[in-house]
């Protein structure tokens, strides 16, 4: 089946500095390819997309590219700020309207 | 701006109670979903529905029911709460054909 696998955190980084998050999925057909952040105490919301191979989603400084031939779609920010302290989902959408999604990756920036 | 609200934040329940969750959108969205979010499992889908008074099964439907009434309610019933049931209850809707779904802010729940 699907599925959609992501580097452990948490991942604690200083204000300023790169911040990349591997993701690699797993899954039949050409799905679409998805970042939701969750901040502290809310519910997950969409931070980019991208739906058929080398396309770019971005957002918010972050950017992300649809690799279709390593299965993988990393997300990346050049100057992290402590308001981007948060969780970070990789999902992907093959058929039908169901989500996958991996298992979260905590980012803890200081200042 | 889509809005999806569930009815409580934070819960506590006893084993064996029979546990209502509810969620509501006001975008008229075709689609709900049911999560649990747990720590290192990432979101797990419970059930889902397409429309009013249809369902299917997630990937981990068993110990859960749900009811669609109307468009924009969606219930999960835990039929008879368990201590491994206690987590974050997430609820979603999207558009017909979406790319992307709206969360509400969740439900913590612990069963005692």
């Amino acid at each position: 089946g699907d599925s959609v696998t992501q580097m452990e955190g948490p991942v604690t980084l200083s204000e300023e500095a790169f911040l990349t998050i591997n993701c690699t999925y797993t899954a039949t057909g050409y799905p679409s390819l998805f970042w939701y952040v969750q901040y502290p105490g809310e519910g997950l919301q969409l931070l980019l997309k991208a739906t058929k191979a080398d396309d770019k989603g971005s957002n918010k400084g972050f950017e992300a590219t649809y690799r279709k031939e390593t299965t993988s779609f990393h997300l990346e920010k050049g100057s992290v700020q402590v308001s981007d302290s948060a969780v970070y989902f990789c999902a992907l959408k093959a058929a039908g309207n169901k989500l996958t999604f991996g298992g979260g990756t905590r980012v803890l920036v200081k200042p | 701006d889509v809005k999806v609200t569930q009815s409580s934040r934070y819960l506590v329940k006893r084993t064996g109670e029979k546990v209502f969750l509810e969620c509501v959108q006001d975008m008229d969205h075709e689609n709900m979903f049911w999560y649990r979010q747990d720590p290192g499992l990432g979101l797990r889908l419970i059930y889902f529905s397409y429309d009013v008074k249809m369902k299917e099964k997630g990937d981990i439907p068993e110990g859960y029911s749900v009811s669609r009434e109307k468009k924009e309610r969606f219930s999960l019933i835990l039929e008879s709460a368990s201590t491994n049931q206690t987590s974050m209850y997430l609820c979603a809707s999207s558009l017909e054909s979406p790319d992307t779904q709206y969360f509400g802010p969740g439900t913590r729940l612990l069963v005692l």
